[in-house]
């Protein structure tokens, strides 16, 4: 069974950082890219980053870009989503998921319960 | 960025009717190269994460009940429901995987009536 677990969520002051991580097991974590996705409270879904299954290719949504990095380790079947200078605007449950296709471009099969960040003095 | 818009952004619908959500995308989805439409659909039930309903705008993914189907090319997709039942309130959400960012439509909350 595919599961995908969240974990690093916080409250946070604004200028902060925060590390996020992602538990994958029941699949061949390094053969698919990942991504993360946020959603503000009572808001919609928003994409935030994807990394290729080596972690030589990354993509981000032009709001992180220059403050969020997202990596990988293959070995420890985890993701990461390193988030600095945040800012209020942050505030999410932020989503691991799976990418299905296991190339660039794709839809996202598997998602994780979700971690709660919030960015507030 | 391509900007995906969805109609309407609440429906209400008896139970056992059918329910129509539409997707509208700025741009073309439709790879030329494949003949594909890279859209899918998602259903987020309250307090949980979402689900994948519907990938390359028609192919429902597995498990999912053949009451739902996908259809659409280009820039208009539909997603039906055609039996309502009351499992499926929820918030549906189109997306794009067309190119990045990906982006989604801002969701369709679907009640009963």
């Amino acid at each position: 069974e595919v599961q995908l677990v969240e974990s690093g969520g916080g409250l946070v002051q604004p200028g902060g950082s925060l590390r996020l991580s992602c538990a994958a097991s029941g699949f061949t974590f390094s053969s698919y890219w990942m991504s993360w996705v946020r959603q503000a409270p009572g808001k919609g879904l928003e994409w935030v980053a994807n990394i290729q299954q080596d972690g030589s290719e990354k993509y981000y949504v032009d709001s992180v870009k220059g403050r969020f990095t997202i990596s990988r380790d293959n070995a420890k079947n985890s993701l990461y989503l390193q988030m600095n200078s945040l800012r209020a605007e942050d505030t999410a449950v932020y989503y691991c998921a799976r990418e299905g296709s296991k190339q660039l471009l794709s839809w996202l099969d598997y998602w994780g319960q979700g971690t709660l960040v919030t960015v507030s003095s | 960025d391509i900007v995906m818009t969805q109609s309407p952004d609440s429906l209400a619908v008896s139970l056992g009717e059918r329910a129509t959500i539409n997707c509208k995308s700025s741009q073309s989805v439709l790879y030329s190269s494949n003949n594909k439409n890279y859209l899918a659909w998602y259903q987020q039930k309250p307090g949980q994460s979402p689900k994948l309903l519907i990938y390359w705008a028609s192919i429902r993914e597995s498990g999912v009940p053949d009451r739902f189907s996908g259809s659409g090319s280009g820039t208009d997709f539909t997603l039906t429901i055609s039996s309502l039942q009351a499992e499926d309130v929820a918030v549906y959400y189109c997306q794009q995987y067309y190119n990045t960012p990906y982006t989604f439509g801002q969701g369709t909350k679907l009640e009963i009536k």
